[in-house]
């Protein structure tokens, strides 16, 4: 089956650093990447969606500054959280798609604390 | 706005009991709705889902009911065990469009 890979599933930072997340499609090409953030006992916020080879379109309120993604290839997407605060510290998660393929693939997450 | 509206927000069956979740949506371009479950730490993982021009669709233990007319469709778990507590969420995507809208979740709790 289609198994997306996200990397690192924690990660502590110091406030005023930035943060790398990856998303890799392991065993399909990706066309589509989504990225979501999770606060605790809520529900998934969708914060942008990548298509291979453009830009990604971010979803209102998403400081697309601060919530830098790349997806340079049909396997891997990038989110990097540059200049990260305690009020960024979430759940990252990635997922992926491809073209007609409606089930969407999720990675494992990422713990971001900031401290 | 909540595109789709999920209930309820907790649940606590005994083991062997069939919990329901409850899901319902106003927006018709809507085609697909999926189930997935999701374990403390971890991602979402895709359960079952469903498309509008059936009624109801079954894979293992898990049911899906849809009513179109009503625009609400539900999630059945058949003898249900203390490893299937988790929380669950319901989607739903427009045609044509490839992000999904999930509701609030909900979080089932099977006791032995």
């Amino acid at each position: 089956g289609a198994v997306v890979s996200q990397h690192p599933s924690r990660v502590i930072c110091k406030s005023g650093t930035s943060v790398k997340i990856e998303c890799r499609s392991l065993d399909f090409q990706a066309t589509t990447m989504f990225w979501y953030r999770q606060f605790p006992k809520q529900s998934l916020m969708l914060m942008a969606t990548s298509n291979e080879g453009s830009k990604a379109t971010y979803e209102q309120g998403v400081e697309k500054d601060k919530f830098l993604i790349n997806h340079a290839s049909l396997t891997l997407s990038t989110l990097t959280v540059t200049s990260a605060h305690p009020e960024d510290s979430s759940f990252y998660i990635c997922s992926a798609g491809s073209g007609g393929h409606y089930g969407y693939t999720f990675g494992s997450g990422t713990r971001l604390t900031v401290v | 706005q909540q595109q789709v509206k999920q209930s309820p927000q907790s649940l606590i069956v005994q083991k062997g009991g069939i919990p329901i979740i409850n899901c319902a949506y106003e927006n018709t371009a809507f085609d697909y709705f999926p189930w997935y479950q999701q374990f403390p730490g971890k991602g979402p993982a895709l359960l079952i889902a469903i498309r509008p021009d059936v009624s109801e669709k079954k894979e293992g233990r898990f049911t899906i009911s849809f009513n179109k007319s009503a625009k609400q469709f539900s999630l059945h778990i058949m003898d249900s065990q203390p490893g299937d507590s988790a929380t669950y969420f319901c989607a739903a995507k427009r045609a044509g469009a490839n992000n999904l809208f999930f509701g609030t979740g909900t979080r089932l709790t099977v006791i032995p």
